[in-house]
């Protein structure tokens, strides 16, 4: 969905290194998302937050770290890369009161 | 969050009806029942939601049975690009909470 975006779309990093995955939409949606994708598997649900001032751990969330800097921004970092972080990650929107996501395009990320 | 089952896969052949099941044995009188659509290296795409009896839209029909425990995603005449991994997840009030995804059901439709 054009209205949320991901950036970079490709990563390749180092283990031990520190990085961001940024999350914009445009949607004017409250609630935003992040999930890992791994090969074959389900999305598991890293981290969500249902307002600015609101972060909430998910299944996973043990080696991530988020930040909603506006309603619009949601990034993910990822504070000691590990080669297992090697994954598709995947943003979403969601207005208040509805069950339906938006997902962006995911960000495939590789730590060697 | 009600836990829900799957087939892992299934097969078709273009022009056939599908029906994928889902249980959710242990589903919340507040729960609803979504459906998503997920292609390769795509977002999963909201294909339909329903809390009782029938809901149909331009996609799918979603058919829920009195008792909630399953629901059944029906595709009409599938086509070769209905080939995807189809999730069924179980919320309670709508946007409450975070959904969970499983592992879903992969469909293979072939000419």
């Amino acid at each position: 969905d054009a209205d949320v975006t991901q950036t970079p779309r490709n990563r390749i990093t180092k283990t031990g290194k520190r990085i961001m995955l940024e999350c914009s939409q445009t949607k004017g949606h409250d609630r935003m998302y992040w999930y890992r994708q791994d090969p074959g598997l389900g999305l598991r649900l890293i981290y969500y937050s249902f307002d600015v001032k609101d972060i909430n751990k998910g299944e996973i969330s043990d080696g991530y770290s988020v930040s909603r800097q506006a309603q619009a921004k949601f990034s993910l970092s990822l504070e000691s890369a590990i080669p297992n972080q090697t994954a598709l990650y995947f943003c979403a929107t969601s207005d208040a009161g509805e069950e339906t996501q938006y997902f962006g395009p995911g960000t495939r990320l590789l730590v060697l | 969050l009600a836990k829900t089952t799957q087939p892992i896969s299934m097969d078709s052949y273009e022009g056939q009806e599908v029906n994928i099941t889902c249980s959710h044995n242990n589903i919340a009188t507040n729960d609803y029942i979504t459906w998503y659509q997920q292609f390769p290296s795509q977002g999963p795409r909201f294909i339909i939601q329903g809390y009782k009896t029938k809901v149909t839209n331009e996609v799918a029909s979603l058919f829920i049975p009195a008792d909630r425990k399953s629901s059944t995603l029906s595709l009409p005449r599938v086509s070769l690009s209905d080939t995807a991994v189809y999730y069924c997840l179980v919320g309670d009030e709508p946007g409450r909470r975070a959904l969970t995804f499983g592992s879903g059901t992969r469909l293979q439709v072939q000419p």
